[in-house]
């Protein structure tokens, strides 16, 4: 089984700040680690995955995370926020090598930025 | 399509009454998800279908709830005998068969179901 743990439902950040969204995960195999990003009255949109290549992994809008085996986290990072970046953030975890491919949510981190 | 359609955008029914919420994918997807995301449950799964195989209904919370996706596109999801407690947005998501690391999931914008 596999779960994700996203700590501070809430951030806030001022503009131009460093942006630092945590996720641990669990997982009994090797996972596959996703960030979605959820605007208002929207989707979710991919940002950036983790596939068992690279650790440090770039995704869209200057979005980047790093997997770190050691402390299962996969944490979420952004050199300067920007206002458009206010959004809600999710972590995901998936375990192929199980046959379910379904993902599993972490319960989400709300991002405001702050002029 | 370009993307994951869902219809209707926002639905409102009485307690009690059957709804169908409609998911078209994005052409050429093999794979289709429905997720259900709430105040108090955050974003749970529900059902997949990959293909012709046999979907897995793990997540469907009760007998309530069935899905069916004719013609290896198009999907409903049937809520009968709605309660309040299924009022959430309904989130289908599509991707393609690839190959497991490939399994990047699409996801449309949703159906607001309010229950009243």
């Amino acid at each position: 089984a596999q779960s994700v743990t996203q700590l501070g439902s809430h951030v806030s950040v001022s503009e131009g700040a460093l942006v630092l969204l945590r996720c641990n995960y669990s997982s009994s195999v090797p996972p596959y680690l996703f960030w979605y990003v959820q605007y208002p009255n929207q989707g979710l949109q991919l940002l950036l995955k983790y596939t068992s290549a690279a650790t440090l992994v770039k995704g869209i809008n200057g979005f980047e995370a790093e997997f770190k085996k050691s402390e299962t986290s996969f944490h979420l990072t952004k050199p300067s926020a920007h206002m458009s970046d206010a959004a809600e953030y999710f972590c995901a975890v998936s375990a192929p090598d199980t046959g379910r491919r379904a993902l599993t949510f972490g319960s989400g981190t709300r991002l405001q930025v702050q002029p | 399509g370009a993307g994951v359609s869902q219809s209707p955008s926002n639905k409102v029914t009485e307690k009690g009454k059957d709804v169908e919420l409609r998911c078209d994918p994005i052409s050429g997807h093999t794979a289709l998800y429905w997720y259900r995301q709430s105040l108090g449950q955050g974003l749970e799964f529900l059902i997949y279908f990959q293909g012709n195989s046999a979907p897995d209904k793990s997540g469907l919370p009760s007998d309530r709830f069935s899905a069916e996706r004719t013609g290896g596109s198009v999907s409903t999801l049937t809520i009968q005998r709605t309660q309040q407690e299924d009022s959430a947005v309904y989130l289908c998501a599509s991707s393609s068969q690839g190959t497991v690391g490939e399994n990047i999931q699409y996801f449309g914008a949703g159906t607001r179901l309010s229950v009243l």
